[in-house]
């Protein structure tokens, strides 16, 4: 079965500083993408980073960066510099590449929200 | 604006009347999703579409909900015989289908409140 964990319902991060939001995923396929959403609070779902299992290099995306870790099968997400304009819901997503091309869906975790203080 | 719409964005409607939501994908994709999401959680897999052949469905997806995709753009959810239980966010995505770890990418979403 596929699973994506986050265990961090809320997260506070000073402005300007960096802030890591954790995720760990479970799946017996070889090969699956991992990609991280952020959800403002007027609900759109808006891409940021992507990191495929067979990747030998961690994804970056300006402040965006995962920490991809497959032994540990981690995928946490550093927000470096925060901005006020972070502030909003983070979820961690899985796509599982089956070879039968059916069943191609997203597992999402139950997200993070993140505070940016001033 | 060339990204996924939806619309309505907004559903107020009275438990046992039936709601349709229809989603606009990005148009040279040919995938599309839907998606359920209530507060605190994240989105739940109903079903997608693969040009206009529904190829998977959730579970979730009881049997008072139908979704369609007549020519393969555009789609359309309907729940039929509303339950205050259907009130959620209603996201509808698309992706470029590929063996690579190509991103979906999600419209605003459909607020439903059953009353």
């Amino acid at each position: 079965a596929q699973k994506i964990t986050q265990t961090q319902p809320g997260m506070f991060v000073q402005e300007k500083e960096a802030v890591t939001l954790d995720c760990t995923y479970d799946t017996s396929d070889p090969s699956y993408g991992l990609f991280w959403y952020k959800q403002p609070s007027s609900g759109e779902m808006i891409f940021l980073i992507y990191q495929g299992s067979y990747d030998q290099q961690n994804a970056t995306e300006g402040r965006y960066s995962l920490n991809f870790q497959k032994a540990r099968k981690s995928a946490n997400l550093v927000i470096s510099a925060s901005q006020l304009g972070d502030s909003a819901m983070y979820f961690c997503a899985m796509r599982v590449l089956e070879l039968s091309n059916t069943g191609n869906q997203f597992y999402f975790g139950t997200g993070t929200s993140l505070t940016v203080i001033p | 604006d060339t990204g996924v719409s939806q619309d309505p964005r907004h559903k107020i409607t009275k438990r046992g009347q039936n709601v349709t939501f229809r989603c606009d994908p990005i148009s040279e994709h040919n995938r599309l999703y839907w998606y359920r999401q209530t507060l605190g959680q994240g989105p739940e897999f109903l079903t997608y579409f693969q040009n206009e052949a529904q190829l998977e469905k959730s579970r979730l997806l009881s049997d008072r909900f139908s979704a369609e995709r007549p020519k393969g753009s555009f789609s359309t959810l309907e729940i039929q015989r509303t339950e205050q239980g259907d009130s959620a966010m209603y996201l509808c995505a698309s992706s470029l289908v590929s063996l690579s770890g190509n991103t979906i990418y999600f419209g605003e979403g459909s607020w439903l409140t059953v009353v």
